[in-house]
């Protein structure tokens, strides 16, 4: 069965602290993988997609990664602020049957 | 704006009644998916179109559930005889796909359903 995991479930970090959110998949024949940040009872805003055959993609004080032998994506995020506080997820596109698989998601708190 | 767009955001109804959401998608989009999401939980998928197309759908919907789309444009959800257990969030997200491989997705803000 194809699976997202990330970890941790829930963070909270001091504010002007760097962190790592962890995306991992059990199926590493993807097209691409998508970040994503959601606020509280609103949608999903895309902030990052890493095609297959990249290894990174960059966005302002964002940086995912993708390492598809290890079926692994990290979201990086530089100098967290207050406003970084949201639930993110990861969404892996699957090759075998087309498929968009979606984590739980990570809730992150920034302290102030 | 040119995002995607769901109505209503929110609809409370009592059991068994029909609701319908609608979604429209960003123009020059070709695929449209609905997922519904309960608190604390990721998206989980329902159906997708390429086009007027309906390609998939999830061994969740139950046969309350349909879903149009009728010339390519906007979508329609449709739940029959609502259950307590349909409360959700119903979000619709498209994307260009311009040969076989997926593109980006771009989600609406998603329409709330509480059934009493």
């Amino acid at each position: 069965k194809q699976e997202v995991t990330q970890i941790p479930a829930a963070l909270s970090v001091p504010e002007g602290e760097n962190l790592v959110l962890n995306c991992s998949f059990t199926d590493s024949a993807i097209y691409n993988l998508q970040w994503f940040r959601q606020d509280p009872g609103k949608g999903l805003t895309s902030l990052l997609l890493i095609q297959s055959s990249q290894r990174e993609q960059t966005s302002g004080r964002l940086n995912a990664s993708l390492d598809k032998s290890s079926g692994r994506s990290t979201l990086y995020i530089a100098a967290s602020q207050p406003g970084d506080s949201a639930t993110y997820l990861c969404a892996a596109f699957m090759n075998r049957d087309d498929k968009i698989i979606f984590g739980k998601g990570t809730r992150l708190h920034i302290l102030p | 704006d040119t995002g995607v767009s769901q109505n209503p955001r929110h609809k409370i109804t009592k059991r068994g009644q029909n609701v319908t959401f609608r979604c429209d998608p960003i123009s020059e989009h070709n695929r449209l998916y609905w997922y519904r999401q309960t608190l604390g939980q990721g998206p989980e998928f329902l159906t997708y179109f390429q086009n007027e197309a309906q390609l998939e759908k999830s061994r969740l919907l139950s046969d309350r559930f349909s879903a149009e789309r009728p010339k390519g444009s906007f979508s329609t959800l449709e739940i029959q005889r609502t259950e307590q257990g349909d409360s959700a969030m119903y979000l619709c997200a498209s994307s260009f796909v311009p040969n076989m491989y997926t593109g980006e997705l771009f989600f609406g803000e998603g329409s709330r359903l509480t059934v009493l």
